[in-house]
């Protein structure tokens, strides 16, 4: 599965629309990027992924570029519940294995 | 709504004793995953099955740890003897069928600590 590069922390003012970015430069043709996120304490919750469209849920969008090398989610209105480790993963559809990386610490400011 | 259960939440062991972490996957997911996870190393894949057949379990540290899927219901990770170093969060994870999709679900975790 090709790597992916995440900032390490963002913050973001309640209310706003949080980005958070993602890197996967080699990722190949059949690999779906994914994003999970990991609230304290608790187990890794999917959120969403995609293919090369972007993709909309009740939870957040996903902006994929053209190109495939990287992408954005999108959380349109953080509240403090969103404060979370956030995990961008790219694997192959099928290939039933998630690894995990280091993610992006989102903190949400009131 | 349908989730991993895990126990237990806590346990606290002394070095040498034997551990057993249980899971119950959702109804029907054909998929389990057990990961580890430490501050030094973040969310490590121990092992998976499917239709309680494992298919990699390279993750896991062979001369301590075992895992094991008894039933559809009921997946097992032991470790015998437990170390210090065993001390993590381990998570169990279920997935793999049409509703689904390409998601999996975790349980909220055995917190363990080897003493």
């Amino acid at each position: 599965d090709a790597k992916t590069t995440q900032p390490t922390s963002m913050d973001c003012a309640e209310g706003r629309a949080a980005n958070l970015p993602c890197n996967h430069s080699t990722i190949s043709g059949n690999e779906y990027v994914y994003w999970y996120r990991q609230i304290h304490s608790q187990g890794p919750q999917y959120i969403i992924h995609g293919l090369k469209n972007n993709e909309t849920n009740e939870m957040a969008s996903l902006i994929i570029t053209e190109d495939r090398k990287s992408s954005t989610l999108i959380l349109p209105h953080a509240t403090l519940r969103d404060t979370a480790v956030y995990y961008c993963i790219v694997k192959g559809f099928g290939n039933e294995k998630l690894t995990f990386g280091t993610g992006t610490r989102l903190t949400i400011i009131p | 709504d349908a989730r991993v259960t895990q126990t237990p939440r806590h346990k606290v062991t002394e070095m040498g004793q034997e551990v057993t972490m249980r899971c119950q996957p959702i109804l029907g997911h054909n998929t389990v995953f057990w990961y580890r996870q430490t501050m030094m190393q973040g969310l490590e894949l121990l092992a998976y099955f499917r239709n309680r057949a494992p298919l990699d379990d390279s993750g896991m540290p062979k001369d301590r740890f075992s895992a094991e899927m008894p039933d559809a219901t009921l997946a097992t990770l032991k470790i015998q003897p437990s170390e210090p170093r065993d001390s993590a969060v381990y998570f169990c994870a279920s997935g793999g069928t049409a509703s689904a999709g390409e998601k999996l679900f975790f349980g909220s975790g055995t917190q363990l600590s080897v003493l």
